[in-house]
């Protein structure tokens, strides 16, 4: 079973379009995150949740509205799509209070053209 | 702000050579302390990671880090490494009461046959 799951894994679409990623982990992790990983690799932290309570909201244009229906699920809706928001998006989880790793999935590589 | 500091951005290493990865952080309190890769195309995979006690720690596929606490350090080491090494090594701290995992800015590593 896949620990950290997101789809789509690829998602194309037009300017100005209205997309959403779908994040679920089946660990029993209390913590979700959302990173954005721009085409210098860098990874940059955009959300954090923590029992479906928004933690960590980083410098993220609120055109990106996440969502935690509940602590397994953490999907991640974007209005009005620019081309910078081109980038590979990757979901994680983590245990807060125990400090473990954060599991990631396997990342949706988003293009808008 | 807690920081995640990667010195050497691109390292070109022959088979066999031995590997050395710099990673300093910043921040005064307890820190958690791991080293992901990313293969290419792929997501990010834990390597090793440091919690507390013996400040030499060793992780998968013969990689092994040490944390020094007096230089803020917890560089990434391989004695002698392969083609199937080359990937993207990020160094990260979890920061922010566990809400938080702050990654470095990466180091691509190439091995050449």
């Amino acid at each position: 079973d896949t620990a950290v799951s997101q789809t789509p894994k690829y998602l194309v679409t037009q300017m100005g379009n209205d997309k959403s990623i779908k994040c679920e982990q089946n660990l029993g992790h209390d913590t979700m995150y959302w990173y954005k990983q721009d085409s210098k690799k860098f990874l940059k932290i955009m959300f954090s949740y923590n029992n479906k309570e928004l933690i960590i909201n980083e410098t993220v244009p609120n055109r990106f509205s996440p969502k935690s229906p509940d602590k397994a699920h953490l999907n991640l809706h974007i209005n009005s799509l620019e081309l910078g928001d081109s980038a590979v998006y990757f979901c994680a989880s983590s245990q807060r209070e125990s400090y473990t790793e954060a599991f990631f999935g396997q990342g949706t590589r988003l293009t808008v053209v | 702000a807690q920081s995640v500091s990667q010195h050497n951005h691109h390292v070109i290493l022959s088979e066999a050579a031995s590997l050395e990865l710099g990673c300093n952080y910043s921040y005064g309190g307890t820190v958690n302390l791991f080293w992901y890769v990313q293969y290419p195309g792929q997501h990010l995979q834990l390597l090793l990671k440091y919690f507390s006690g013996d400040p030499l720690v060793k992780g998968i596929k013969g990689f092994e880090a040490e944390f020094i606490k007096s230089k803020f350090s917890f560089n990434l080491r391989k004695p002698s490494v392969q083609w199937s090494d080359t990937a993207e090594y990020f160094c990260a701290v979890f920061t922010g009461g566990g809400n938080k995992l702050t990654f470095g800015t990466g180091t691509q590593l190439k091995v050449e046959l």
